[in-house]
């Protein structure tokens, strides 16, 4: 079982519509992640979460410690905001990565 | 401007050859760390470094050497390419684990091997 699990893997959503991407992670943390990549682009960070929650725009990240688990909403999307979305947590050494979600908004 | 600068940006090789993929990053971070993506594969970890003279190994390192003579510079090398090393190729830099710690990429290296 990976340490880190995003769901799902593939999202289609047409123009507007709130999308929901969730993160589990099994081992103990000290920070995640939000980062996004664009098709043949580089990786950019969202958002750094350690606890609560986090708004940039239409982006909200929240995360809970307890349950070891974390999402990211998208409001109003857009055709611009189809990429792939990757959740990383900080561990004791290294950052470990989740699949990813592939999304795609359609106009 | 700060970040994390990766070179180069493309290259192709025979196999074989060997080459040293460079990362450099001017925040002081004391972690820095190289992952390979392909596709459907997410990205995978190769060598990490927690700090200046330290080296560990990831998921994949075979065929993969790292250094860490500075806190700048984190090279990577391939001694003798493969073409299963193609892929697409990103450093990273972050600071001290703990609640402020951020994370920075470089903007990846496609290598193609032949």
């Amino acid at each position: 079982k990976n340490e880190v699990e995003q769901s799902p893997q593939n999202l289609t959503a047409q123009e507007g519509e709130f999308i929901t991407i969730n993160c589990s992670y099994s081992v103990g943390i000290s920070a995640l992640h939000w980062l996004q990549q664009h098709p043949g682009g580089g990786i950019v960070s969202l958002f750094m979460l350690s606890s609560g929650k986090k708004k940039h725009g239409r982006l909200i990240a929240t995360i809970n410690i307890q349950e070891k688990h974390s999402s990211l909403h998208i409001t109003a999307s857009h055709p611009r905001d189809s990429a792939v979305y990757i959740c990383a947590v900080q561990g004791a050494q290294k950052l470990v990565f989740g699949q990813g979600t592939r999304l795609t908004i359609n106009p | 401007n700060a970040g994390v600068t990766q070179t180069p940006k493309f290259r192709v090789l025979k196999t074989g050859q060997s080459m040293t993929l460079l990362c450099a990053q001017d925040m002081n971070h004391e972690y820095m760390y190289w992952y390979r993506q392909d596709p459907g594969m997410g990205l995978r970890l190769i060598h990490y470094s927690v700090g200046e003279g330290t080296t560990a190994k990831g998921e994949v390192p075979d065929g993969y050497n790292v250094s860490r003579s500075t806190t700048e510079d984190f090279p990577l090398r391939l001694l003798s390419a493969a073409p299963s090393q193609t892929s697409v190729y990103f450093c990273a830099s972050s600071s001290f684990g703990g609640r402020n710690t951020e994370a920075f990429f470089g903007q990846g290296t496609r290598l193609t091997v032949v």
